[in-house]
C-alpha cells in the first residue's frame, strides 16, 4: 500500500463540462475526507465519509458537486456543468478513526478554461 | 466558529537562527492541533500534532489554551526545512474534519 492516490492528477476541461475524480484511501481506512485548495489558500473541507456513509457536507458544496464512497472503499467526486471558479487542486485524505491523522493524496488539479 | 489563523505567509530565516512559526485558532471545544508541512512537490504530510508531544525534525509545538495559540518552534533551522507550513485544528463537534490555516512558506537562507 503505498498510501493515498488520487486519479487524474491532472485535469483541463471547458467551462460547462462535468469531470469526475477518483481517490483510493489507504486500505484500513475508514474515514476519507476530500477538500479543495486555491492558490495562496489552506486547504477547505468540502465533505466526508465514514465507511460508505456520507456524514457531513460543507455548505460551501454547491448542487453541482456530488461525491460517493460505494462498499466503503474508493470515492468520487463529481463536478457538474463546472465553471471558472472550479479550479482548484482537490485533495482527498484518509484516515483510521475520526481524530487519527489524515494522510493526504497528491491531489487533482482542476483547470477549467 | 471554528478558524485557524497563520498571520505570517511568507517567513525566511538564516540557517542555524531560531524559526517560530505562529498559530492562532478559535474553537468553543477542546481542540486537537496539527501541523502539516508540504515539501516541495510532496503531498502535504503530518509533521506534529499536540496529543503526542513530541519532538519531530526539531520541531516542537505546544498547546497554549490561555492564548489559542499552537507556534510550531525549531532552535536551529536547516535548509531542508524550507516548505509550506499549515497549522489544522481538528474539531470533534464536525466530525473531525480539518480547518487549515492559510499556510507559511517558509524559506531557509544558507
Amino acid at each position: 500500500d503505498t498510501g493515498v492516490s488520487q486519479d487524474p492528477r491532472h485535469k483541463i476541461t471547458k467551462r460547462g463540462q462535468n469531470v469526475t475524480f477518483r481517490c483510493d484511501p489507504i486500505s484500513e481506512h475508514n474515514r476519507l475526507y476530500w477538500y479543495r485548495q486555491t492558490l495562496g489558500q489552506g486547504p477547505e473541507f468540502l465533505t466526508y465519509f465514514q465507511n460508505e456513509a456520507q456524514l457531513e457536507k460543507s455548505r460551501l458544496l454547491s448542487d453541482r458537486f456530488s461525491a460517493e464512497r460505494p462498499k466503503g472503499s474508493f470515492s468520487t467526486l463529481e463536478i457538474q456543468r463546472t465553471e471558472q471558479g472550479d479550479s482548484a487542486m482537490y485533495l482527498c485524505a484518509s484516515s483510521f478513526l475520526a481524530g487519527y491523522e489524515q494522510y493526504f493524496g497528491p491531489g487533482t488539479r482542476l483547470t477549467v478554461t | 466558529a471554528q478558524r485557524v489563523t497563520q498571520p505570517e505567509k511568507l517567513l525566511s530565516v538564516f540557517k542555524g537562527a531560531p524559526v517560530e512559526l505562529k498559530c492562532n485558532y478559535s474553537y468553543s471545544g477542546s481542540p486537537e492541533l496539527f501541523w502539516y508541512v508540504q515539501y516541495s512537490r510532496q503531498r502535504l504530510q503530518l509533521l506534529l500534532r499536540h496529543i503526542s508531544r513530541e519532538s519531530i525534525k526539531g520541531f516542537t509545538a505546544d498547546l497554549n489554551k490561555g492564548e489559542t495559540s499552537f507556534h510550531l518552534k525549531k532552535p536551529f533551522a536547516q535548509e531542508e526545512d524550507s516548505a509550506m507550513y499549515y497549522c489544522a485544528l481538528s474539531a470533534s463537534n464536525t466530525g473531525n474534519q480539518f480547518y487549515f490555516g492559510t499556510g507559511t512558506s517558509l524559506t531557509v537562507i544558507p
